[in-house]
């Protein structure tokens, strides 16, 4: 059974660009959702996605925006990078209402 | 606002010691209530999970207490290991264990041999 996966490990960025971060859920999962953890912090839910839809969304800005394609597997995509957006992100998937298991995350720095 | 109060923030037990995490709740709907496992450059790894129709669940060492009326909850790690050195995350949610999870702030637990 393959694990949740995610790319890039690490990636950095200056302010104003875009990047987009991708995951592939556990094998059998549906559903994916994304957390932002900033250093010594606890991870911050983004957004979750199931069947392709957007599935309830934390407090973040519309600049941070995501897809879920048909095998599951989704991106995170956020626009007009600021400084306060380096942090860890974190891939989650889940199967119904079975628990959530992460990806060891993209470490993304803002220069 | 903090939805999920985590305490404390840095422990340091000795080997074969107890460590103890607690955690308080302010959402009254909140039904499951993990704990994550992370070490340094990984993600967080479920170790246990309980809900509210149960006061105490145990796996291997891992031990959660849930006081249903305190709106707390906490981990006992036992015989505690330098293996398990690593952070360690309360979290809780509602409806199903799929939805949303509210982390708490994190505990660093040092377990020194």
């Amino acid at each position: 059974e393959t694990g949740v996966t995610q790319s890039p490990t690490h990636l950095i960025k200056t302010r104003g660009q875009q990047v987009t971060l991708r995951c592939s859920s556990q094998s059998g999962h549906n559903t994916v959702s994304w957390y932002q953890q900033a250093l010594g912090q606890g991870p911050q839910f983004i957004f979750q996605y199931y069947r392709e839809e957007e599935n309830g969304r934390g407090n973040f800005p519309p600049r941070f925006s995501g897809l879920q394609f048909p095998n599951y597997s989704s991106e995170l995509n956020v626009n007009a990078l600021e400084l306060d957006d380096s942090a860890l992100y974190l891939c989650a998937s889940s199967l119904g209402e079975g628990p959530q298991h992460f990806g060891d995350g993209t470490r993304l720095s803002i220069l | 606002q903090q939805q999920v109060k985590q305490s404390p923030q840095s422990l340091i037990v000795q080997k074969g010691g107890i460590s103890i995490i607690n955690c308080a709740y302010e959402n009254t709907a909140f039904d499951y209530f993990p704990w994550y496992q992370q070490f340094p450059g990984k993600g967080p790894a479920l170790l246990i999970a309980i809900r509210p129709d149960v006061s105490e669940k145990k796996e291997g060492r891992f031990t959660i207490s849930f006081n249903k009326s305190a709106k707390q909850f906490s981990l006992h790690i036992m015989d505690s290991q330098p293996g398990d050195s690593a952070t360690y995350f309360c979290a809780a949610t509602y409806n199903q264990a799929g939805t949303a999870l509210i982390f708490g702030k994190g505990t660093t637990l040092s377990v020194s041999s």
